[in-house]
């Protein structure tokens, strides 16, 4: 079936720098990616979605300039996370639809990224 | 999108089966209800989607109403590892759409 690869699962920053997110389709062409946060005990809310070669679409009240994803080939969605705070630890979450993924939309694993 | 509501949470003792409501009343003609589930700390997990007619995969059988204005999820012997929340989402097929996700409920199998 579809894999989508998530790395790193787990990241600790210090505050005011910056980290990166990476998500890979392993096995598929993802065409759309899409990203989200997920706070302790809180339903996921999308922040944004990418399409491999052009500039990403962010939900509203999401700082595009403070989460900066890049969508550069169909195997590859990167999110950036500039200028972390402490209130930016969170979950975060990728997930990919393939062109022939029967699956529709495949999840990775997540990213815990805690601020200090 | 159209809105899609739960129970908060649900229990099942191991190796009976669980039955997971989901009320998607206004729901369009175009658009599914897919199940996910999130077991803690990971990323969601697709159990199975359907428009109007009743599916079966070999996790779940998805159950929907002649009017698709609810749909059951059936875990027919649930195990402990299908402790989870889990999501039913109404979302379109159309490449590019995406998944809003509710609050979900929260599923305990109990020994």
């Amino acid at each position: 079936g579809a894999v989508v690869s998530q790395h790193p699962s787990r990241v600790i920053c210090k505050s005011g720098t910056s980290v990166k997110i990476e998500c890979r389709s392993l096995d598929f062409q993802a065409t759309t990616m899409f990203w989200y946060r997920q706070f302790p005990k809180k339903s996921l809310m999308l922040m944004a979605t990418s399409n491999e070669g052009s500039k990403a679409t962010y939900e509203q009240g999401v700082e595009k300039d403070k989460f900066l994803i890049n969508h550069a080939s169909l195997t590859l969605s990167t999110l950036t996370v500039t200028s972390a705070h402490p209130e930016d630890s969170s979950f975060y979450i990728c997930s990919a639809e393939g062109r022939y993924s029967n699956y529709g939309y495949t999840f990775g694993s997540g990213t815990r990224l805690t601020v200090v | 999108d159209a809105k899609t509501t739960q129970p908060t949470s649900m229990d099942c003792a191991e190796g009976r089966a669980a039955n997971l409501p989901c009320n998607h009343s206004t729901i369009s003609g175009n658009e599914y209800v897919y199940w996910y589930r999130q077991i803690h700390s990971q990323g969601p997990q697709y159990i199975i989607h359907g428009l109007k007619n009743n599916e079966t995969n070999e996790m779940a059988s998805l159950i929907i109403t002649e009017d698709r204005k609810s749909s059951t999820l059936i875990l027919p012997h649930a195990t402990l590892r299908d402790t989870a929340v889990y999501y039913c989402i109404a979302g379109r097929e159309t490449s590019g759409s995406r998944l809003t996700f509710g609050e979900g409920t929260q599923l305990t199998v109990n020994p």
